[in-house]
């Protein structure tokens, strides 16, 4: 149980154009969900906090209007890089928390890698 | 400020040892801990947690510990086999308790 999945895999797209990452709760039910990004060697640094049928929680830092954040059910979150640069290059990682469960684990995803050429 | 490090970046030992990762964490009123542990190209995988009124909690060959004294956490794996290699990382809830605020981490090698 507790299977979060992630489409697509990896994407490679030119300077300019945008890209949806969906985040999937396969088996339970997720009122919040979790955006990551990853640099090469690095940790995860937490971009926003989903919350559904709301407006996303941005960390410091993270654009909101490049990072549109989509969370309209229960079990799906959708991050949109908005007019992609090649520093937008990541590994872009979702999480979910189990509804009615503040405070336990999250649960990943298996990440998206994105290429900006 | 809210942050979350690691004591080593790397961990070298050979299989059948067993491994003790350390983590300190800067937060004191942070009440939930998780170990996770992340493979190449993968996405983290949860190991084992603990909340901040207990001391210590086993799983299946691993152990948390949880000093709160000096901020201090740990992983132990017992017997580490090859297929523990992995960055592992600890996070700890922010101070409002909504997410999770991830270490550096530490990658794990571990030797035939």
């Amino acid at each position: 149980g507790a299977v979060v999945s992630q489409h697509p895999s990896w994407v490679i797209c030119k300077s300019g154009t945008s890209v949806k990452i969906e985040c999937r709760s396969l088996d339970f039910q997720a009122t919040t969900m979790f955006w990551y990004r990853q640099f090469p060697k690095q940790s995860l640094m937490l971009m926003a906090t989903s919350n559904e049928g709301s407006k996303a929680t941005y960390e410091q830092g993270v654009e909101k209007d490049k990072f549109l954040i989509n969370h309209a059910s229960l079990t799906l979150s959708t991050l949109t890089v908005t007019s992609a640069h090649p520093e937008d290059s990541s590994f872009y990682i979702c999480s979910a928390r189990p509804s009615g469960r503040a405070g336990e684990t999250q649960y990943f995803g298996p990440g998206t890698r994105l290429l900006v050429l | 400020g809210e942050s979350v490090g690691l004591h080593l970046p790397t961990l070298s030992v050979q299989e059948g040892d067993n491994s003790i990762i350390n983590c300190a964490y800067s937060n004191s009123a942070s009440d939930y801990f998780i170990w996770y542990k992340q493979e190449s190209g993968k996405g983290p995988q949860f190991i084992i947690d603990i909340r901040s009124n207990m001391d210590k909690r086993q799983g299946q060959r691993v152990t948390v510990l949880l000093n709160k004294t000096v901020k201090h956490l740990s992983l132990q794996i017992a017997a580490t086999q090859p297929g523990d290699s992995a960055v592992y990382f600890c996070a700890e809830t922010n101070q409002a308790g909504t997410a999770l605020i991830f270490g550096k981490g530490t990658t794990l090698s571990v030797s035939s």
